[in-house]
C-alpha cells in the first residue's frame, strides 16, 4: 500500500535526551513536512523539505533538527534544547504544483505522541 | 502574517442536525483554502478545497464556498451523522509562501445519536 508511515506511535523522552521520530513515504512525493499539534493550538510547522538534501525552518524550529538524505525519509530529532517537547507530532508529504491549487494533496501520517518522563 | 481563524469548539450536535463551522482568513494575495478532518487517533485527511473566489468545495455532504469579499470559507453540512465526529481544521496556502499550509486551531465536533 502507498502511504506515509510514522514510528513509533508513542515515545517517551528522559530529561537531557535526544529522541528521533521516523517518517517514511512511498508516494514519490518531493516535499515533506513536520507539524507539532498541541491541544487548542492547531498545527504548527516545525521544518519542511521540498527536495532531497535541502530543508527549511518552519515557525517553531528551535530545539528540533531534521535531515533529508533520501526522498522517502524525513526524520525529526527532538533535542534536549526543546524544553517543552510533549505534543503530538505529525509528518506529511505532498507534491507542490507551481500553479493555482498548490500542494493540496498533503498526505499525513498517523502521528507520534511524545511525552516526557 | 497570513493566518486562519476558526470558531472555537467544542461543538456538540444531535444526529441529523445542521453543522456550520466558521473560518476566516488573513492573507496577502490570493490563497487556496482547505478543510482537513482528523478522526480520533489519526492524522489529517483533506476534506475539501477551493482555489479561487466563489469556488465551492464539496465532499461527503460537506460544502464550503470561498468568499473573497468576507475573507471566509465556512464549512457546512445539512445533516450530520455520528461518524462525522472529529476535529476539523481550516487551512490556507500561498504560492508566495512556498505553498506551506497554515492551519486554524481546529474545531472539535461531537455528534450524539
Amino acid at each position: 500500500d502507498g502511504g506515509i508511515t510514522q514510528s513509533p506511535k508513542y515515545l517517551f523522552r528522559k530529561e537531557g535526551q535526544n529522541v528521533t521520530l521516523s517518517c517514511e513515504q512511498n508516494l514519490n512525493h518531493d516535499a515533506m513536512y513536520w507539524y507539532r499539534q498541541d491541544p487548542g493550538q492547531g498545527l504548527r510547522l516545525i521544518y519542511y523539505s521540498q527536495i532531497v538534501n535541502d530543508f527549511q525552518k518552519g515557525d517553531i524550529a528551535e530545539g528540533y533538527s531534521v535531515s533529508r538524505e533520501k526522498k522517502e525519509s524525513f526524520p525529526l530529532t527532538v533535542t534536549s534544547a526543546q524544553k517543552n517537547p510533549t505534543a503530538f507530532y505529525l509528518c506529511a508529504s505532498g507534491s507542490p504544483r507551481f500553479g493555482r491549487g498548490g500542494n493540496e494533496k498533503l498526505f499525513f501520517g498517523s502521528g507520534t505522541q511524545l511525552s516526557v518522563l | 502574517g497570513d493566518s486562519v481563524t476558526q470558531m472555537e469548539g467544542p461543538v456538540t450536535l444531535s444526529e441529523e442536525a445542521f453543522l456550520t463551522i466558521n473560518c476566516t482568513y488573513t492573507a496577502t494575495g490570493y490563497p487556496s483554502l482547505f478543510w482537513y478532518v482528523q478522526y480520533p487517533g489519526e492524522g489529517l485527511q483533506l476534506l475539501l478545497k477551493a482555489t479561487k473566489a466563489d469556488d465551492k468545495g464539496s465532499n461527503k455532504g460537506f460544502e464550503a464556498t470561498y468568499r473573497k469579499e468576507t475573507t471566509s470559507f465556512h464549512l457546512e453540512k445539512g445533516s450530520v451523522q455520528v461518524s462525522d465526529s472529529a476535529v476539523y481544521f481550516c487551512a490556507l496556502s500561498l504560492r508566495s509562501n512556498d505553498y506551506k499550509l497554515s492551519f486554524g486551531a481546529g474545531t472539535t465536533v461531537t455528534v450524539r445519536a
